[in-house]
């Protein structure tokens, strides 16, 4: 157990509609990252929240935003869903805002759009 | 722009054997090496990792080798065990403040018995 908790595991919706991935970091992390990834692909990189505040970002949609509340815990919202944004993503945490070894991740949200 | 790369979407090994995955990169401003292991519906967890001060790290049955000039490293599992069956990711922090990790596509490791 990473000690990242992400809700749901599995989520099934149709195209055009908005879904909401949560995520709880590890006691105490302050940095969260969200990744997909996509089937057969490796693992890209979404966007980083720190304290709160965004700290980088990748290759993210528009039609997608995240955000970070006060207890620390994340939200990423999906809109306007595609059949191509079926995958899996990942949230991970990490206390220094680094992503060396401090870096864990959670299960992971199984989206699949139909 | 993959600066991570793997090209070797499978491999196949028998038990007691040794296991090599590579993974190659684009950016020499990299210093810091990590391999993750995934398995199905799991997240990935950090298994071992290697400085650029270093040309080789290990850890028990784990050794990851690094070959700056080549941008190449590689991990090796030897004696290759049945639970070592994952997906294994090779990846480095970005160099604009290290805040995320670039992953390579991963290897999918089958340890037949």
């Amino acid at each position: 157990d990473s000690g990242v908790t992400q809700t749901p595991k599995h989520l099934i919706t149709a195209t055009g509609q908005r879904v909401t991935l949560r995520c709880s970091p590890r006691s105490g992390d302050l940095s969260v990252y969200w990744y997909q990834q996509s089937l057969d692909q490796g693992l890209q990189f979404l966007i980083q929240y720190y304290n709160g505040e965004e700290r980088a970002k990748g290759n993210i949609l528009e039609r997608f935003s995240a955000q970070q509340f006060p207890d620390l815990h994340s939200e990423l919202n999906l809109s306007s869903l595609e059949l191509g944004d079926s995958a899996l993503y990942f949230c991970a945490s990490s206390g220094r805002g680094q992503m060396n070894t401090e870096a864990f991740f959670g299960q992971g949200t199984r989206l699949t759009v139909v | 722009d993959q600066q991570v790369k793997q090209n070797s979407p499978s491999l196949s090994v028998q038990e007691g054997r040794i296991s090599i995955l590579n993974c190659d990169y684009t950016n020499s401003m990299f210093d810091y090496f990590l391999w993750y292991k995934k398995y199905p519906a799991e997240g990935p967890t950090f298994l071992i990792s290697i400085s650029s001060i270093k040309d080789k790290n290990e850890d028990g049955r784990f050794t990851v080798f690094l070959n700056k000039s080549a941008k190449h490293l590689s991990l090796h599992i030897v004696p290759s065990q049945p639970g070592d069956s994952a997906v294994y990711f090779c990846a480095a922090p970005s160099i604009q403040g290290a805040q995320k990790l670039v992953f390579g596509q991963g290897t999918r490791l089958t340890i037949n018995p």
